[in-house]
């Protein structure tokens, strides 16, 4: 059974950092891609990140290029997002997710942690 | 970018009867389309894939079906748990992965 746990989050002022693991269990994980989504206050979904099966490969939102960086440890089946010069528009429930079924290239996200909230304020 | 656009944003239905969700994408996704449901409090949760393919565990009911640009969820007859927001996010031309703006299925 898939099993996704997020945590690091809580408050952090204007141009602060926060590291957000997620570990990863019931699965092979060091060959999958993984991802991180995002959803403000009363929000719809945005997709902030995605790292390969390996870490070689990352892409970004632009909302969080250059600030954010997605990196995964494969020994201990963890993923983590480091989220650096903090907005108050950062502001979220952030998921981890995974994409296990997909074909490569084709993802949509099949498996979600219960979120850890992030919360950028003075 | 591609965007994602759903409708309507409110859907009030009574229970039994059916819901029709509507995606569309501004250029063609190919069926490289999934739906997601989302109650609160909780994360999302993968309905259907590839446009048309249920994901493990999903009831009948659901279904969805179009391609291109144009595509549709429907619920044949609501129950008290389908009550939730849905998400429609296409994954054909990425990044960015994106996602509609979401669907919210009300009781009437």
């Amino acid at each position: 059974q898939v099993q996704l746990g997020e945590s690091g989050g809580g408050v952090v002022q204007p141009g602060g950092s926060l590291r957000l693991s997620c570990a990863a269990s019931g699965f092979t994980f060091n060959l999958y891609a993984m991802h991180w989504v995002r959803q403000a206050p009363g929000k719809g979904l945005e997709w902030v990140t995605l790292i390969s099966y390996d870490g070689s490969d990352k892409y970004y939102a632009d909302s969080v290029k250059g600030r954010f960086t997605i990196s995964r440890d494969n020994s201990k089946n963890t993923l983590f997002l480091q989220m650096n010069s903090l907005r108050p528009d950062d502001t979220a429930v952030y998921y981890c997710a995974s994409s296990l079924m997909s074909s490569t290239w084709k993802y949509y996200f099949d498996n979600w942690g219960q979120g850890t909230l992030v919360t950028v304020s003075s | 970018e591609i965007v994602m656009t759903q409708s309507p944003a409110t859907l009030s239905v009574s229970p039994g009867e059916r819901a029709t969700l509507s995606c569309r994408a501004s250029q063609s996704v190919a069926n490289n389309l999934a739906w997601y449901q989302q109650k609160p409090g909780q994360a999302p949760r993968l309905l259907i894939y590839g446009a048309s393919t249920r994901a493990t565990g999903i009831p009948a009911r659901f279904s969805g079906s179009g391609s291109g640009t144009e595509f549709t969820l429907s619920i044949s007859s609501l129950q008290s748990e389908d009550f939730a927001i849905y998400y429609c996010q296409q994954y054909n031309k990425w990044p960015p992965l994106t996602f509609g703006g979401g669907t919210k299925v009300a009781i009437k």
